[in-house]
């Protein structure tokens, strides 16, 4: 079975324009969150979604949006990029019914700089 | 923000020795779990311990949970080569977010 796919694995913006990174959860896999993480530093939750639906939001601005697809997949929205906003972005996917409360199986992730 | 604190930073041991790993958290919890990172396979998980747990094993890991200290240890026996990685431990909180400590680096040494 193929694990967590993330797309593109790299990407540059500029300060100001918007992004969209693409997860695709392991199959069967109904639960998708979101993170995070700064070089050096542990993931940061952003967001959870289970079911199409919003389960749990991290402490992110607006500009941060997110949502799950009929078929489970995800998108990560974020606007008005910062410079701060560059980091390693990292999907996962659970199969617990509960979401986060069960191993989280993670995807290559997605290196962002913004310029 | 984190909740987690891993200790120490940094361990760097000879190959064959145990390497030992602690974690500290400031809520209650439902579980604590341990994950790996390194440049090759990614973020990991290791293993979960619920909060109603006292040890678990697997395979070379060993994990131990005291709630009443709020704190965990990842012990890693007869360490290899390929267990170099960052280690982290992630708590998850009443409100179901998964929050993550800043990591172990371990290097280990041939």
């Amino acid at each position: 079975d193929a694990g967590v796919t993330q797309s593109p694995t790299h990407l540059i913006k500029t300060r100001g324009q918007h992004v969209t990174l693409r997860c695709s959860p392991i199959s069967g896999h109904k639960s998708v969150s979101w993170y995070q993480q700064v070089l050096g530093q542990g993931p940061q939750f952003i967001f959870q979604y289970y079911e199409k639906e919003e389960r749990g939001r991290g402490n992110f601005p607006d500009r941060f949006s997110a949502r799950q697809f009929p078929n489970y997949s995800s998108e990560l929205n974020v606007n008005a990029l910062l410079l701060g906003d560059s980091a390693l972005y990292l999907c996962a996917s659970s199969l617990q019914t509960t979401g986060l409360l069960g191993e989280q199986y993670f995807g290559p992730g997605t290196r962002l700089t913004v310029t | 923000s984190q909740q987690g604190e891993e200790d120490p930073q940094a361990l760097s041991i000879q190959e064959g020795e145990n390497a030992t790993m602690n974690c500290s958290y400031k809520t209650s919890i439902n579980n604590l779990q341990w994950y790996r990172q390194n440049s090759g396979r990614g973020l990991v998980h290791l293993i979960l311990i619920r909060s109603n747990e006292r040890e678990k094993h697997s395979g070379r890991l060993r994990v131990t949970l005291d709630t009443s200290k709020k704190s965990s240890s990842l012990l890693i026996t007869a360490s290899r080569a390929a267990d170099t990685a960052s280690y982290f431990c992630a708590t998850v909180d009443s409100n179901y977010q998964l929050i993550w400590g800043a990591g172990t680096k371990l290097i280990i040494k041939p």
